[in-house]
């Protein structure tokens, strides 16, 4: 069973807008949270992350949202920029022992069209 | 050096052959991770490394993986009488410390079992 879910495979949005990708996990322990950006042949690139004791952490033009109550989180990007364009992965670690271990979404793939 | 690397880049191998595939991880860094992507997910974990003990083995798919990092430094996957399932892109990541951290990732090796 998939305990970290990004249901939308692509995303597409025009230069300059905002582009919002959603991620839901189930497991009620997890207490960290992180987006990865990945662009073809490269390793999987940080980008922000949050802790479950928040509920938003901004960085430049990224912020992330996490609604606990929901187990939902959202990575936004204002504005969108062409370089943007990459596989966006959510990734989610658990409280206690095992906190080093990453459980990873599918990914979406986001499309910013100049 | 600046980021983790991973040698070789591909890797094509015949069903029944052994490979090992390497991971140089950053500088100082103490913890090292294997991962596996399969085509169109998300990376999954595979062992986790602190200085050269290997204190999570559990996502090691069958008793064919082997990971070692014996000086706690450089590591190498060895994955013995390849089966096509064994196709994926292997990931490595390594961390500053233990616990829930940012994980920084090499570029990968593809291996494909021919």
């Amino acid at each position: 069973d998939q305990q970290v879910k990004q249901n939308s495979p692509s995303l597409s949005v025009q230069e300059g807008r905002i582009s919002i990708l959603n991620c839901d996990y189930t497991n009620s322990m997890f207490d960290y949270f992180l987006w990865y950006k990945k662009y073809p042949a490269e390793g999987p690139t940080f980008l922000i992350s949050i802790s479950s004791i928040k509920d938003k952490n901004e960085d430049g033009r990224f912020t992330v949202f996490l609604n606990k109550s929901a187990k939902h989180l959202s990575l936004h990007i204002v504005p969108s920029q062409p370089g943007d364009s990459a596989v966006y992965f959510c990734a989610a670690s658990a409280s206690g022992g095992s906190n080093y271990k990453l459980t990873f979404g599918k990914g979406t793939l986001l499309t910013v069209n100049p | 050096g600046a980021g983790v690397s991973q040698s070789p880049r591909y890797k094509v191998a015949k069903r029944g052959q052994d490979v090992a595939l390497r991971c140089d991880p950053i500088s100082g860094h103490v913890s090292l991770f294997w991962y596996q992507q399969a085509l169109g997910q998300g990376p999954e974990f595979l062992t986790y490394f602190q200085n050269e003990a290997q204190l999570d083995k559990s996502g090691l798919p069958s008793d064919r993986f082997f990971a070692e990092r014996p000086e706690g430094s450089v590591s190498t996957l060895k994955i013995q009488r390849t089966q096509q399932e064994d196709s994926a892109v292997y990931l490595c990541a390594s961390s500053r410390s233990g616990g829930a951290n940012i994980q920084y990732f090499g570029a990968g090796t593809r291996l494909s079992v021919l």
